[in-house]
Order: structure tokens, then sequence, then C-alpha cells
């Protein structure tokens, strides 16, 4: 039974930080990865989507790492904001019954 | 290219009553998936559309069903709402069943069972 972990639960970091969120899975036989933020009381928003045969993908400040064989994903942030504060949840797709399974989450708060 | 529609986006209802939720894919994609979010569990797979079949089930009492309409279009009810139904219920679609491409996510329908 695949398992997400994220840790810690929370974060408070001074903007203009550049910081990095960690996911762990147990089982490395994954389809993809998926980052999202959420904001509270709103649905998910897909930062970055990591396939299994790639290492990371960018967009603008962020970077998402995938490593299988040791079954961690980072999400980078450079140069935070306080518009970047939120909950950061990654999801892993095994593909073989189509579902995602998700961490509990990372709650960014990031400080003027 | 509009996104995913959840409706109603606020629901209460009373224990012992049901309920039915509504999700419009993004036009193209067959997969449709529901999550419940709670506090305590975070996010918990529900079920998974695909074509009008439901192809997975989570791990949820009977109470909670769905389908999927011919437009792709899905609808989740949820029968005897008890107070622990109390969550947000989010919809996600995808092109295919997810192994090359991501979920786009619904904005949710928050359900208050009192």
């Amino acid at each position: 039974k695949q398992e997400v972990t994220q840790i810690p639960a929370a974060l408070s970091v001074p903007e203009g930080e550049n910081l990095v969120l960690n996911c762990s899975f147990t089982d490395s036989a994954i389809y993809n990865l998926q980052w999202f933020r959420q904001d509270p009381g709103k649905g998910l928003t897909s930062l970055l989507l990591i396939q299994s045969s790639q290492r990371e993908q960018t967009s603008g400040r962020l970077n998402a790492s995938l490593d299988k064989s040791s079954g961690r994903s980072t999400l980078y942030i450079a140069a935070s904001q306080p518009g970047d504060s939120a909950t950061y949840l990654c999801a892993v797709n095994t593909g073989a019954n189509s579902k995602l399974t998700f961490g509990k989450g990372i709650t960014l708060s990031v400080r003027p | 290219k509009a996104g995913v529609t959840q409706t109603p986006r606020y629901l209460i209802k009373t224990r012992g009553q049901q309920v039915t939720l509504s999700c419009s894919p993004i036009s193209g994609h067959r997969s449709v998936s529901w999550y419940q979010q709670t506090p305590g569990q975070g996010l918990q797979f529900l079920f998974e559309y695909f074509s009008e079949t439901q192809r997975n089930k989570g791990n949820f009492p009977g109470r909670f069903s769905g389908r999927q309409f011919s437009n792709s279009r899905s609808e989740m009810n949820v029968s005897t709402l008890e107070l622990g139904d109390s969550a947000l219920y989010l919809c996600a679609s995808s092109s295919d069943r997810g192994y090359g491409y991501g979920y786009t996510f619904g904005s949710g329908t928050r359900l208050t069972v009192v």
C-alpha cells in the first residue's frame, strides 16, 4: 500500500527565502508525481507534474525533483513571497488503480 | 478552456438526508475521480469513472455512490448522511486514466451535515 509523507506539517519563513518542501513515498513503482497548492477552503491547483522517467520539472520560481529509487520528491521555491502562503500537497499516481495517494500537506506561511 | 466545474459550492444538510453533488470535467476528459478531504484524514479517494464505468473504488461505505453520464459529467450521491460526512468533496478530471497526464481539480463542494 502506497503511503506518502510530508514533513514538517507547517513551515514559517521570512519573505525572500529559498525553501525546499519534501515528500517521500513508500512504493517506488509510480507513474508520476504531482505537486498541488491549496488555498484555505479552495480546491487544488496543479503546480508541477513529473513523469516517472523524468528527474525534474520547472515552472517559474518552482522546481520539483523526483528520485524514484529513494522514494523522494522535493519542491523548491525560489525567493518566496507572501503570496506563496498556502498548503502544498504532493500526490503519487501508481497507475495500477488510477488513484492519487496524497500526503497530508505542508502549510507554508511566508512572513513579509 | 473551461476548468472542472463542481456544483453546488456549499451545502448544508441534516443527518439522515441524502445529497447529490455534480462535477463537469474539462471538455474531452473521460476520467473523473472523487475525493473527500477532512482535517483529520486528509484527501481520501472515493471512486473513479472512465467512459461511464466505475474503474476503481476507495474504502468508503456503500452510502457513497456515483455515476458518470455519456457526456462525462459525473454525480456523487451520499445517502443517510452522518455528521462525519461533513467535508470538502473534490472532483478531478484527466484526459486518460492519469498515467501520462496529470489531474485537474475543481473548486470543491463544501458539505456540512448538522
